[in-house]
């Protein structure tokens, strides 16, 4: 069973850091995509930032550009995501969730648009002094 | 990137099916078919339903079911049970300078 586990979530003053985990087991985690998606409390879902099976492509939300960092280890089998300069707006329950995967006769694919088929339980930032 | 529009609130009996739109722009949803749905029960972590407008990955029931006309995609929950109040969240590929863009959440309420 692919699991999911994010960590390090906090209490942190505005324009303090803050970096995020995310754990994976029972999946080749080099082989899909990952996302970061935030939940702000009492609102709806907003993507965050992803990146490539291998890390070489990383992609942002204009809201978070600049500020923010998603990186994997997958000798780790660990996604991150490093947060700078952070706000209140950011204030919110971020959760990691892996893509699917596509095959075809020859090989297979991942992006971080195709569907994001298995989540963590998330966990809560709260920006604040 | 602007959010995608849902309608807030949707509803139905037990057994009876609810539709709910998603519409965007010819940025997004009018020009790719990586539109997906997300179930998201209270306190709990979304769910995926739909994937690629129509497919549903495996253990979705097929009460579930996606389509697309234009910029406006549906979901439609046919046979309503009771677990299936939740929150709804449509989202789509946006291109590579607007990425991923969900849409603004429907709350199903089964009466």
């Amino acid at each position: 069973e692919v699991q999911l586990l994010e960590s390090g979530g906090g209490l942190v003053q505005p324009g303090g850091s803050l970096r995020l985990s995310c754990a994976a087991s029972g999946l080749t985690f080099n082989s899909y995509a990952m996302n970061w998606v935030r939940q702000a409390p009492g609102t709806g879902l907003e993507w965050v930032s992803a990146i490539s099976g291998s890390g070489g492509s990383t992609y942002y939300a204009d809201s978070v550009k600049g500020r923010f960092t998603i990186s994997r280890d997958n000798s780790k089998n660990t996604l991150y995501l490093q947060m700078n300069s952070l706000r209140a707006e950011d204030t919110a329950i971020y959760y990691c969730a892996k893509a699917r995967r596509v095959c075809s006769s020859t090989s297979c694919y991942t992006y971080y648009y195709y569907g994001m088929d298995v989540w963590g339980q998330g966990t809560t930032v709260t920006v604040s002094s | 990137q602007s959010a995608l529009t849902q309608p807030p609130s949707a509803s139905g009996s037990p057994g009876q099916s609810v539709t709910i739109s998603c519409t965007g722009t010819n940025s997004d949803v009018g020009v790719y078919n990586y539109v997906s749905w997300y179930q998201q029960h209270p306190g709990k972590a979304p769910k995926l339903m739909i994937y690629e407008v129509s497919k549903r990955p495996s253990g979705v029931p097929d009460r579930f079911s996606g389509s697309k006309s234009g910029n406006t995609a549906s979901l439609t929950v046919s046979g309503l049970q009771a677990e299936d109040e939740a929150d709804y969240y449509c989202s789509s590929y946006a291109g590579s300078n607007n990425n991923y863009v969900f849409g603004t959440g429907t709350t199903v309420t089964v009466l």
